[in-house]
């Protein structure tokens, strides 16, 4: 019954490797984000898809890049791992592209450590 | 600069002690302010989503309204299971199209 689902929960690692996450929704909706949240529980999104096409793609590092094969699932790829990409990182997801209007529905997050 | 302000950043209250929480903001052009609870370890989950100013929202022990600058989130009556922290988030327009999350308020109720 979960509607957001990510995996994995929990991802730790050494500086300098390549990982991924990934992000699966069940709701139908068409559009799908990528959140970071930093150990303040300030959460601040990275990237959001709309039927597999990019439309918010915020400064972040080129080593962080999505990809969306379908509209159900938003996975995220980091290359060359830094100490200060440690976070948890939530996936979520809205009916329609409205990010400002649509409410948007979160996974249960991936806690990343950079060791 | 367009932000938004969660206050207070912590709040303990006893069971059965009434209050408020605000979410103060500066954005041009609100389209959506909306209320999430986080709880430890897990993914905001969603509450409220208001629109206009001077509209209410009621969930149980919550009731959540907004003004031009601000919302409150009331807790009547809170038991222990509403401790958790209660995040802010603002959708506005423009060429940005952006949501804008507060940093939260941890609440905590005893017993």
């Amino acid at each position: 019954d979960t509607a957001v689902s990510q995996t994995p929960k929990y991802l730790v690692t050494q500086m300098g490797n390549d990982k991924s996450i990934k992000c699966e929704q069940n709701l139908g909706h068409d559009t799908m984000y990528w959140y970071k949240q930093d150990s303040k529980k300030f959460l601040k999104i990275m990237f959001s898809y709309n039927n597999k096409e990019l439309i918010i793609n915020e400064t972040v590092p080129n080593r962080f890049s999505p990809k969306s094969p379908d509209k159900a699932h938003l996975n995220l790829h980091i290359n060359s791992l830094e100490l200060g990409d440690s976070a948890v990182y939530f996936c979520a997801s809205s009916r329609t592209s409205g990010v400002s209007t649509d409410t948007q529905y979160f996974g249960p997050g991936t806690r990343l450590t950079v060791l | 600069e367009d932000q938004v302000t969660q206050s207070p950043e912590a709040l303990r209250l006893q069971e059965g002690e009434s209050s408020s929480l605000n979410c103060s903001y500066t954005v041009s052009g609100l389209r959506g302010l909306f209320w999430y609870r986080q709880d430890p370890g897990k993914g905001p989950e969603f509450l409220f989503t208001l629109y206009s100013a001077g509209e209410e929202k009621e969930k149980e022990r919550l009731k959540a309204t907004l003004t031009k600058k601000e919302s409150f989130l009331h807790i009547t009556a809170p038991k222990p299971e509403d401790s958790a922290t209660y995040l802010c988030a603002v959708g506005y327009g423009g060429a940005t199209n952006k949501l804008i999350f507060g940093t939260g308020t941890l609440l905590a109720v005893q017993p």
